[in-house]
């Protein structure tokens, strides 16, 4: 059974970039049609899906993000990377990595999640 | 606020039933598949029902769904206090910003 886990800094100053790794464990990071997700999850706007990144490389972002966003794959960690630039307060979440049976978009769903990583956005 | 709507929260009794719903729009659940996750504090969130009504292996069948038009349903019966947890739905929305969206979940309570 894939397991996923979050890391990285749970403190983030205004402006600077986040960097968050997902550790795949389990299972290869190379599975065929498999694509590995972010997610973000606050009170006042709940779930937002932030993209996906393929083993390929190949990426789609959120169109309110993409501006900020990079994703990245190491396959030979088996992990992906989600980096976040010029973050504000705003930015301040539960950040959950997952994985994706698919990148058919009209099938798209998660089928599995990390425990998820609370980030601060703070001087 | 969410693009899928869910109501904030529903409650029964043990050994009852609880229907949540999530009603979106042509772009979301009119043409794509509908997945539920269900999440309980401090743990990660596990998909429930994906492709509108299927359930992954290990998933009990006192959990089903359904989608009709642009709204979909989870049903829960044999409700049990280990269910107490929120249920989010999710679909990709096909829109002109095309992106994965939720609804604000729905708290489950057991009485």
């Amino acid at each position: 059974q894939v397991q996923l886990q979050e890391s990285g800094p749970r403190l983030v100053k205004p402006s600077e970039t986040l960097s968050l790794t997902c550790t795949v464990s389990g299972g290869s990071i190379s599975r065929g049609a498999y694509s590995w997700t972010w997610i973000r999850q606050t009170p006042e706007k709940g779930l937002e899906w932030i993209g996906y990144i393929h083993y390929s490389g190949s990426s789609y972002y959120n169109p309110s993000l993409r501006s900020r966003v990079t994703m990245s794959v190491d396959t030979s960690k088996n992990q992906f990377s989600l980096k976040l630039t010029s973050v504000t307060a705003a930015d301040t979440a539960v950040y959950y990595c997952a994985s994706a049976p698919t990148m058919t978009t009209n099938y798209y769903y998660m089928d599995v999640w990390g425990k998820g990583t609370t980030v601060t956005v703070s001087s | 606020q969410s693009v899928l709507t869910q109501p904030p929260s529903v409650s029964a009794a043990p050994g009852q039933k609880v229907t949540i719903s999530c009603s979106g729009s042509s772009s979301n659940i009119g043409n794509n598949y509908v997945s539920w996750y269900q999440h309980l504090s401090g743990t990660a969130p596990k998909v429930l029902i994906f492709d509108n009504d299927r359930r992954p292996s290990g998933i009990p069948d006192r959990f089903s769904a359904s989608k009709s038009g642009t709204s979909a349903t989870l049903v829960i019966t044999g409700l049990q206090t280990g269910d107490e947890a929120d249920y989010f739905c999710g679909a990709w929305d096909s829109g002109l910003s095309a992106v994965y969206v939720f609804g604000a979940g729905t708290k489950v309570t057991v009485l």
